[in-house]
């Protein structure tokens, strides 16, 4: 069975500051990992997704993520944050394989004040 | 755009009655999958079709069940509603093989 924490359920930053968004997760199996965005009334957007390879993985909007098998993580980061980075973010694991559904954890929802 | 789209995008039902929700996936995106996102969660895995055949359920009940169209199309049926089925529905559709899912806009059921 696969699992995702997310550490917080809402994260406030300034304009320009760092944004960092926890992800961890739990597989049996070695994991496929995914950020989502989601702004209000909206469906799910792709920002970046780990499968194999380097394990620092950019996405779209400056977004980049490392995953970090020894601590089973998969954190999300932005240097600089923008207004429009104000949504909910979801972190998602599946199994390696093209046919697996996506597990989620409960949201983050990223608050930027300016 | 994500080229799936959803219908309707609200929706308002009675407790006991029956829903039908419609996604129309991109051509070729012969995988498609249904989740349940309740207010202030994550999206919870329903089900998943695979060239017209379920090959995947979520933890829940039979009356949550689906159709899978030769076009692309799919539905989500769930009969004799519950409150607790208040949601947003989505659908996600992909190539065979590939790791991206790509999502509808959702259908916001709320049951009354």
């Amino acid at each position: 069975a696969q699992s995702v924490t997310q550490l917080g359920s809402h994260v406030s930053v300034s304009e320009g500051a760092l944004v960092l968004l926890r992800c961890n997760y739990s597989s049996s199996v070695p994991p496929y990992l995914f950020w989502y965005v989601q702004y209000p009334n909206q469906g799910l957007q792709l920002l970046l997704k780990y499968t194999t390879g380097a394990t620092l993985v950019k996405g779209i909007n400056g977004f980049e993520a490392e995953f970090k098998k020894s601590e089973t993580s998969f954190h999300l980061t932005k240097p600089s944050a923008h207004m429009s980075d104000a949504a909910e973010y979801f972190c998602a694991v599946s199994e390696n394989s093209g046919y697996s559904t996506l597990t989620f954890g409960k949201g983050t929802m990223l608050l930027v004040s300016p | 755009e994500t080229g799936v789209t959803q219908s309707p995008t609200h929706l308002i039902k009675t407790r006991g009655q029956q829903v039908t929700l419609r996604c129309s996936s991109q051509s070729g995106h012969n995988t498609v999958s249904w989740y349940q996102q309740a207010l202030g969660q994550g999206p919870q895995f329903i089900f998943q079709y695979y060239r017209e055949e379920e090959n995947g359920r979520g933890n829940f009940p039979p009356r949550f069940s689906g159709l899978q169209f030769p076009n692309y199309s799919s539905e989500l049926n769930v009969n004799a509603l519950e409150l607790d089925d208040s949601a947003l529905y989505l659908c996600a559709s992909r190539f065979p093989g590939d790791t991206e899912a790509f999502f509808g806009q959702g259908t916001r059921l709320t049951v009354v």
